[in-house]
């Protein structure tokens, strides 16, 4: 169906490190798939999206890879910072829906 | 512009009693969803609108219901509140009506049923 699977549910990494989280989706009718990165207390924001018409995409120091044949997406976060600690919520749209994984807690240590 | 508005931020029902959870846009979109977050499920569709007069369930309808008579204002309405719908409210909107562009979210609201 529409469910979006997501690993890992924590991902702990030192100041510097990079950091990547995987996202697989069973819908081959998906064609849109956003990250978003939600902070304590307030609403989701979107960060980083891809569609299905490309591989790979970089913004600065984030970037998101999609394999569609395979059905998943993964985001990389490299030389993290201590204000990328956050919850980040992969995601897939299509058919008026935009269906998100169960999120992944990132805590980055000095 | 205030983007999405939530209101209330907080909320504490008894089993049983009724309220809306009140959601506005300010940025013209067509698009509007509610979405409910719960510890390890992420964020579940409850259910959206591709404009006004027009609504659809999401994959968690049940207990909920809205109505969208303004491209502005998209209400939740719960008819008799149970435990079970113990959780943190979303609502976002956005220009893009397929489910294929930018959702802006609200601040939440949080809602405890006892």
């Amino acid at each position: 169906g529409e469910n979006v699977e997501q690993h890992p549910s924590t991902l702990s990494v030192q100041e510097g490190d990079s950091a990547v989280i995987k996202c697989t989706y069973s819908d081959s009718a998906s064609n849109y798939f956003p990250w978003y990165k939600q902070e304590l207390g307030k609403g989701p924001q979107l960060i980083i999206d891809i569609r299905s018409n490309v591989g790979e995409k970089k913004d600065q120091r984030i970037a998101v890879t999609l394999n569609k044949t395979a059905k998943h997406f993964s985001l990389h976060i490299t030389e993290t910072q201590p204000e990328d600690s956050a919850v980040y919520f992969c995601a897939r749209g299509g058919g008026n829906k935009l269906t998100f994984g169960t999120g992944t807690q990132l805590k980055v240590e000095l | 512009n205030a983007g999405v508005t939530q209101t209330p931020k907080f909320q504490v029902l008894k089993t049983g009693q009724s309220m809306t959870l009140q959601c506005a846009q300010d940025m013209n979109h067509e698009y509007m969803s509610w979405y409910r977050q719960d510890p390890g499920m992420g964020l579940r569709l409850i259910h959206y609108s591709v404009g006004a007069g027009i609504t659809d369930q999401g994959e968690v309808p049940n207990g909920y219901n809205v109505s969208r008579s303004t491209t502005e204002d998209f209400p939740l309405r719960l008819l008799s509140a149970a435990p079970s719908q113990t959780s943190v409210y979303f609502c976002a909107s956005s220009y893009v009506t397929s489910g294929t562009g930018e959702l802006f979210f609200g601040e939440g609201s949080r809602l405890t049923v006892l």
